[in-house]
């Protein structure tokens, strides 16, 4: 069964950095892309970016490009969505999910929070 | 970029009847358009992909159709469970996938 398990919510302060992840199971992570998406409180579905643990070869969107960093980690079946300085902005749920051709498994959400 | 649109925003439905979604594409996205349900603090779920393929577990009244840029999500008869927000994605310009805005479907 394919499982993506993301990290816990997480709540930071302006200017903070921080790192979320994305285990997958129950197939062969370097075979398939990953991506991930922004939900805004109340808002749609934006895609921000993908990346292929097979080689590290990672795309961004341009809104997104320059404003998070997506890796991975063959070696534990992980994906990453890292922040090095947080904007209220980026308050929102984050889903990381499989893409093959389309997007076919998602995981359950990370709710990031931006306080001061 | 290709722009997705959806109509309308809000479609207010009863439970047994039909329901009718519209997805537009800014350009031609092929047969590469899928659609996903989600309910209140859930991920989306694929119901639909390459237009009208239904994914595994997804009931036959869902069903897909549609060419080129306009695409359509159908469910024949609502049930409880469907009151949901639906969303269409592109994944022809690859690997910049664009969802559309959502389409709530609420109890009329």
């Amino acid at each position: 069964e394919v499982q993506l398990v993301q990290s816990g919510a997480e709540v930071k302060k302006p200017g903070e950095s921080l790192t979320i992840s994305c285990k997958a199971s129950g197939y062969t992570f370097s075979d398939y892309w990953i991506g991930w998406v922004r939900q805004m409180p109340g808002k749609g579905l934006e895609w921000m970016g993908i990346i292929y643990p097979g080689d590290s070869e990672t795309r961004y969107r341009p809104s997104f490009q320059g404003q998070v960093t997506i890796s991975a980690d063959k070696s534990i079946s992980t994906t990453f969505l890292q922040w090095s300085s947080l904007k209220a902005s980026d308050a929102a749920i984050y889903y990381c999910a499989r893409v093959e051709s389309k997007i076919d498994f998602w995981g359950r959400g990370t709710l990031v929070t931006v306080s001061s | 970029e290709i722009v997705m649109t959806q109509s309308p925003a809000t479609l207010s439905v009863s439970p047994g009847e039909r329901a009718t979604l519209s997805c537009r594409a800014s350009q031609s996205v092929r047969n590469n358009l899928a659609w996903y349900q989600q309910k209140p603090g859930q991920a989306p779920r694929l119901l639909i992909y390459d237009i009208s393929t239904r994914a595994t577990g997804v009931p036959a009244r869902f069903s897909g159709s549609g060419s080129v840029t306009e695409f359509t999500l159908t469910i024949s008869s609502l049930q409880p469970e469907d009151f949901a927000v639906y969303y269409c994605l592109q994944f022809n310009d690859w690997p910049q996938f664009t969802f559309g805005p959502g389409t709530k479907v609420d109890v009329k």
